[in-house]
């Protein structure tokens, strides 16, 4: 069983900060999921990754394999990046396609 | 873009009543999930289908909860007899491959049980 740890738990920034984001894994995977949710709850995909790293925007996300660690950048935050991030991640084995999640953190930037 | 859409957004339900949660995965994706959030938890893996039948469920997942796709198009999530505990928000996901592919998730559907 993989479990997902994240940190910190919470996490208030001033606007046009640098912010990282931790997850950790304990199980081999196959693909990591970065996930953003909103108040009201949907979910949206951010990044799936395998290995190295991957940047859309001002989103930066990277893996350590053997680590087993990622994290999530966000260069000049902005108000709007105020969500819960969620970690997930699929297992390397077997036919388990599902996502195991993580508890999430909770990003507030202040204006 | 293609997305998963999920209906109703909301339902409020007797404790005791059937319900059916309503999916339309993105149409070329093979994979199909449902997934539930308890309020202030995390998300937690209920069950996944591929191929028409059942691949994986959670222990969450027991013979209350059955998922059907009735017409090719649509996914349904049914619970046969609702409990106060059952009240979260339901997210179906699709994804064209098992793996190494991008997962799609739906709106979510907050059922409350009363």
């Amino acid at each position: 069983k993989n479990e997902v740890e994240q940190s910190p738990q919470n996490l208030t920034a001033q606007e046009g900060e640098f912010i990282t984001i931790n997850c950790s894994y304990s199980v081999g995977i196959s693909a990591l999921h970065w996930l953003q949710q909103h108040p009201g709850g949907g979910i949206v995909s951010l990044f799936m990754l395998s290995s190295g790293k991957k940047k859309h925007g001002r989103l930066i996300a990277t893996i350590n394999i053997q680590e087993k660690h990622s994290s999530l950048h966000i260069t000049a935050s902005h108000p709007r990046d105020s969500a819960v991030y969620i970690c997930a991640v699929r297992s390397k084995t077997g036919a388990n396609s599902k996502l195991t999640f993580g508890k999430g953190i909770t990003l507030s930037v202040r204006p | 873009e293609p997305e998963v859409t999920q209906t109703p957004s909301h339902q409020v339900t007797q404790m005791g009543q059937e319900v059916i949660l309503r999916c339309v995965p993105i149409s070329n994706h093979l994979y199909f999930y449902w997934y539930r959030q308890i309020l202030g938890q995390k998300v937690e893996f209920l069950v996944s289908f591929y191929n028409n039948e059942i691949s994986e469920k959670s222990e969450i997942f027991d013979d209350q909860f059955s998922v059907e796709r009735p017409d090719g198009s649509n996914f349904t999530l049914k619970i046969r007899s609702t409990k106060l505990e059952d009240s979260a928000m339901y997210f179906c996901a699709s994804s064209e491959g098992r793996v190494e592919t991008e997962a799609f998730f739906g709106q979510g559907t907050r059922l409350t049980v009363v």
